[in-house]
């Protein structure tokens, strides 16, 4: 399973886009990359995933180079709400492990 | 409303106590899993199950039995030869969709020991 390293934690402040990198230089040809976000006390939450180029959904955008090494996690015009843990995962086909990193700490301050 | 419930939310065990953490889907998903999550960490797979009657260790199933029996049900038992159990228990199921597995987590357990 392709290991993925993202930064620790993040801070930002409501209404600016947040960015957040995640590298996987192992991944296989056959893996996807998915994102969770996880509140504390709660259960991590799906927010995107792509295979390569741009993903765009109603909360979030992905981007994923031709390399595909390395995703970028674009949150635009985060709120206080946004704070919370962001997790990348490579891999995921069906029946195989998932296997979840430390996550990204964001605190978005007012 | 579909989804994916745990129960209870707390849990307190007592020395040498087994105790068995519920997990229940409506979404008529083959996969279930079970995860443990300490604080200011990631998730730890403890066991899953592709399909009823049939399921897999994870990385740390030591302590832990799992059951499935039914395709809407996953509980998971702590045993008393889990000597670290306090910990918070997550519960997911997945279906095979058209790319790659979308996992679903239900609200989890929070297992004190007394």
């Amino acid at each position: 399973l392709a290991k993925t390293t993202q930064p620790i934690s993040m801070d930002s402040y409501e209404g600016q886009e947040v960015n957040i990198t995640c590298s996987h230089n192992n991944i296989a040809t056959n893996d996807y990359i998915t994102w969770y976000q996880q509140f504390p006390s709660q259960g991590p939450r799906f927010i995107i995933q792509g295979y390569k180029t741009k993903v765009t959904n109603e909360v979030a955008s992905l981007f994923i180079p031709a390399d595909r090494k390395s995703s970028t996690l674009s949150l635009p015009r985060v709120s206080l709400s946004d704070t919370a843990v962001y997790y990348c995962l490579v891999g995921g086909e069906y029946g195989n492990k998932l296997v979840f990193g430390a996550g990204t700490i964001l605190r978005v301050k007012s | 409303d579909g989804g994916i419930t745990q129960s209870p939310k707390y849990l307190f065990r007592k020395e040498g106590q087994n105790v068995t953490l519920s997990c229940e889907q409506n979404l008529n998903h083959d996969a279930m899993y079970w995860y443990r999550q300490d604080p200011g960490q990631g998730l730890r797979l403890i066991y899953y199950s592709q399909i009823v009657n049939d399921f897999q260790k994870g990385d740390i199933a030591e302590g832990y039995s799992v059951s499935r029996e039914k395709k809407e049900s996953f509980p998971l038992t702590v045993t008393s030869a889990q000597k670290n159990p306090t910990a918070f228990y997550l519960c997911a199921s997945s279906s095979r969709g058209t790319h790659q597995e979308t996992q679903y987590f239900g609200p989890g357990t929070r297992l004190l020991v007394l």
